[in-house]
């Protein structure tokens, strides 16, 4: 079984400009999470998705980010206007309902 | 108070060893407990879940849980270099699947 893919693996930008990752989740898995990792933390959800909607982004700076799910599989994320403080590790996940999650190999983002 | 607590290390063990990583949690509606493992530069791999109180083991590996005390252990027996990673304690409240992560406690295993 292919697990979750994550494109791309680095990225490097400068401030103000945008940037997008893409995740693909384990087959079948109804349920997707995009996490924020700043070194030496823990990984911080941003957003959850729930097949197509939106089930907890209370924790999304949606001023300059945004994650989209269409058609209940692939998603999303994108950062415009990209801060310094954004770089960090961007993690994919995906789980079955009540089960544990799974990652993605993640987006090391640095921005300049 | 964070919501997930690890003490942050580094926790040096022999080789041969017995780890012990400790977490608590401050929400005690929380239903669903994992230990995820992260070497340096990769994602966090899963390594055990638990969601009763008491023991479970799966090979080297021994999670506990105190609902009551709103505490979970790992135990890694016979360490061995390669367990050399942080070990993030991830707890699931009780409304939905949100998963709250420790900061990671770093762990040394010397030959």
């Amino acid at each position: 079984e292919a697990g979750v893919a994550q494109s791309p693996r680095y990225k490097i930008i400068e401030k103000r400009q945008s940037v997008a990752f893409w995740c693909n989740p384990i087959s079948g898995h109804a349920t997707l999470y995009w996490y924020q990792q700043i070194l030496g933390q823990g990984p911080k959800l941003l957003i959850q998705f729930q097949n197509n909607g939106v089930v907890d982004d209370s924790q999304l700076p949606k001023d300059r980010f945004s994650a989209e799910r269409l058609k209940g599989v692939d998603s999303t994320l994108k950062i415009q206007p990209a801060k310094l403080e954004d770089s960090a590790v961007y993690l994919c996940a995906s789980s079955l309902s009540r089960d544990a999650q799974y990652f993605g190999p993640g987006t090391r983002l640095t921005v300049l | 108070q964070k919501e997930v607590e690890q003490n942050s290390g580094p926790l040096s063990v022999p080789e041969g060893a017995i780890a012990s990583l400790n977490c608590t949690y401050s929400d005690r509606g929380s239903q669903s407990f994992f230990w995820y493992r992260q070497y340096s530069g990769k994602s966090p791999e899963l390594i055990m879940f638990i969601y009763s109180n008491g023991d479970k083991e799966d090979g080297r590996f021994t999670a506990q849980l105190n609902k009551a005390s709103q505490y979970v252990s790992l135990l890694i027996r016979d360490s061995q270099p390669s367990d050399s990673a942080t070990y993030l304690c991830a707890v699931k409240g009780a409304a939905g699947n949100k998963l709250t992560f420790g900061g990671g406690t770093r762990v040394l295993v010397k030959p």
